[in-house]
């Protein structure tokens, strides 16, 4: 398997821009997460979905951010508008079975400046 | 409430040495589960151990060991006979039962000199 697959690798954005990241996890993962990266914040968990519902979405940072699994295959996570504050490394990550009990395989990230 | 600390920022070593990389968690619940990955310099995550609650025995992987103990609720991961190749940021995290939402540490950014 190709691993998870992250595109763009990097976008650099105007403010008030839509962004659009996406992401195609492992084949037959059944557990989807997003994570950002920051210098001040770390690696934080954003949301996360099992069987393409949406699980936990307290790390959403506000209503600019959303977050869709449309199928097994694919998620996108939409920020709607950007500002420079959400310039980051976006990670998404697939497991099989519960991610606590199983190790999570991350994409190579994208890495978002909003100028 | 739950935390990991990883207070090593940054360690720097010469090839050949042995270092070790603390991480002490905070948790309430009686099962959870502990992981380290490695961040390498080109910016993916990389998945190196995971450990239950329960099972408090050493583990080790080639030149990677890893001792947890409960009692000081630290999870502390060594690595020995350093390479230039283990240079990266490496992670502790921390998932409870109730969730499978990981709790990351800052890090702790190791770099191995020849």
């Amino acid at each position: 398997d190709a691993g998870v697959i992250q595109s763009p690798r990097h976008e650099v954005t105007e403010m008030g821009q839509e962004v659009t990241l996406r992401c195609k996890p492992i084949s037959g993962h059944d557990y989807l997460f997003w994570y950002r990266q920051t210098m001040m914040r770390g690696l934080e968990l954003l949301i996360y979905f099992n069987n393409n519902v949406p699980i936990d979405d307290s790390g959403m940072p506000e209503d600019r951010f959303s977050a869709k699994m449309p199928n097994a295959s694919f998620s996108t996570l939409k920020i709607q508008p950007s500002e420079p504050r959400d310039s980051a490394v976006y990670f998404c990550a697939s497991s099989l079975g519960q991610g606590r009990r199983t190790e999570a395989f991350f994409g190579q990230g994208t890495r978002l400046t909003v100028v | 409430a739950q935390k990991v600390t990883q207070a090593q920022t940054e360690i720097s070593v010469v090839e050949k040495e042995d270092v070790t990389l603390d991480c002490v968690y905070e948790t309430r619940d009686t099962t959870y589960y502990l992981f380290w990955y490695k961040q390498p310099p080109s910016g993916e995550l990389v998945f190196l151990i995971r450990r239950n609650s329960f099972d408090e025995q050493n583990e080790i992987s080639g030149r990677y060991s890893w001792n947890f103990q409960k009692s000081t609720s630290s999870f502390n991961f060594t690595i020995t006979a350093s390479q230039v190749v283990d240079s990266a940021v490496y992670f502790c995290a921390l998932s409870e039962d109730n969730t499978d939402k990981l709790i990351f540490g800052t890090g702790t950014r190791l770099q191995v000199f020849p």
